[in-house]
């Protein structure tokens, strides 16, 4: 079984949908998760953390379940602008990050 | 402003060469990364560097080299034992508290091509 493991997609949504990604992690032992957002032919950049108790920026909230061991990340009111590859990552014992493959998102006109 | 400066973003290499790519951060972080991205795949981890003069290989090591001499800058060579080095490498840098990450900040990243 992977460490991470993301449904890579793509989930194409029309403009002002809400979508959702689920992530699911091995070690139960992680501490630390986040979202991170990648373009076409870019660098990776941090969307959010994720917190146990959940957290919200705007249109997208994130979600932690320690029980199940999964993140999610909700997106509502989707813009074309949002359209990219959503990466959920997770610490491997210190220092390390463990990356998913990405989920693909392409909002629709 | 703080950041992690990759060059160059392009680069072409001969077979048979080697070749380094620069990483320099003014952040002041502790740890610093290679990933290489294949279009379509994930990012996989070359090396890592928790301090200075000590490194660790990641999961596809082989063919690489890097030198950790400062805080600052975390060189890669891609060796001409890399049999297949086309490919975007990230390089990336971190803070933790103990096993409590607070995510990366990466690099723009370089895009090298074999000729």
């Amino acid at each position: 079984r992977k460490e991470v493991e993301q449904d890579p997609g793509p989930f194409n949504v029309p403009e002002g949908a809400t979508v959702a990604f689920n992530c699911t992690y091995s070690n139960s032992a992680s501490q630390s998760f986040f979202w991170y957002r990648q373009d076409c032919r870019k660098e990776p950049k941090l969307l959010m953390s994720v917190y146990s108790s959940g957290n919200e920026d705007g249109r997208f909230t994130a979600q932690l379940n320690r029980a199940s061991q999964y993140i999610s990340l909700l997106i509502r009111d989707s813009k074309l602008s949002d359209s990219a590859t959503y990466l959920c990552v997770t610490t491997s014992g210190t220092y390390k990050y463990i990356f998913g493959t990405g989920t693909r998102l392409k909002v629709l006109a | 402003d703080g950041g992690i400066t990759q060059s160059p973003k392009y680069l072409f290499r001969k077979e048979g060469q080697n070749v380094t790519l620069s990483c320099e951060q003014n952040l002041n972080h502790d740890a610093m990364y290679w990933y290489r991205q294949d279009p379509g795949q994930g990012l996989r981890l070359i090396y890592y560097s928790q301090i200075v003069n000590d490194f660790q290989k990641g999961d596809i090591a082989e063919g690489y080299s890097v030198s950790r001499e400062k805080k600052e800058s975390f060189p890669l060579t891609v060796t001409s034992a890399q049999k297949n080095p086309t490919a975007f490498y990230l390089c990336a840098s971190s803070i933790f508290e103990g096993a409590l990450g607070y995510g990366y900040t990466f690099g723009s990243g370089t895009r090298l091509t074999v000729v």
